[in-house]
């Protein structure tokens, strides 16, 4: 089965910074690289697919890249309702995993 | 209106076998693969098992196989997971989700239910 490893765990910003984080899979999977959001009670949001294609409704300060094994998530110019957790999940092969988050937290 | 509404959870007593119901409803539901999701309270998110749109094609989590078993009806709108031979360790929430693309298993799910909880416990 395909590992997903994100970094860091956590992350402490302030509102207008720009973050990055990075999500690693233990195999290529081409661009078949998932990001989302959650919020305490809620469900997962999908923000972006395939590595880099923005849902609709998402905005624009969210952006992904990314192929093979190495992939990243960029938020720049932080809102308040960006503080939350952010998973990555690869739908390449077999069991579809996810990473263990990274949480997004105010300093 | 898009929708995904989960059902069946409660609490089990270890061993004990359990079927979750998820209802789709304001799309084409034979259209799409669908998947099962938990997440235990304060943790992360766990694919537990997936099925292509026609029902042919299954997978699920190592965690999982063998004891778990995905189905739909697609005549019903309809998601199923039954879960048998239940560990505490099986405890969680559990959400169905769609993918954003019809006729693909390579998206990322842009729908979610609310989720049903499972709770193992003695």
């Amino acid at each position: 089965d395909i590992q997903m490893t994100q970094s860091p765990s956590s992350l402490s910003a302030s509102v207008g910074d720009r973050v990055t984080f990075t999500c690693r899979a233990s195999q290529s999977i081409i661009s078949y690289l998932n990001w989302y959001q959650q919020k305490p009670g809620k469900a997962p949001k999908l923000l972006i697919s395939t590595a880099s294609s923005l849902q609709s409704g998402v905005p624009s300060r969210f952006s992904g890249s990314g192929s093979g094994t190495d992939f990243t998530l960029t938020i720049n110019n932080l809102q308040p309702e960006d503080f939350a957790t952010y998973y990555c999940q690869q739908s390449y092969s077999g069991p579809r995993t996810f990473g263990q988050g990274t949480k997004l937290e105010i300093k | 209106e898009v929708q995904l509404v989960e059902s069946g959870g409660g609490v089990i007593r270890p061993g004990g076998s359990v079927r979750l119901s998820c209802e789709a409803s304001g799309f084409n539901f034979d259209d799409y693969a669908m998947s099962w999701v938990r997440q235990v309270p304060g943790m992360g998110l766990e694919w537990v098992s997936g099925i292509n749109w026609k029902g042919v094609s299954t997978g699920y989590a190592d965690s999982v196989k063998g004891r778990f078993t995905i189905s739909r009806d697609n005549a019903k709108n309809s998601l199923y997971l039954q879960m048998n031979s239940l560990r505490v360790e099986d405890t969680a929430l559990y959400y169905c989700a769609r993918p954003a693309l019809r006729l693909s298993s390579y998206y990322g799910l842009d729908v979610w239910g609310q989720g049903t909880t499972v709770t193992v416990s003695s």
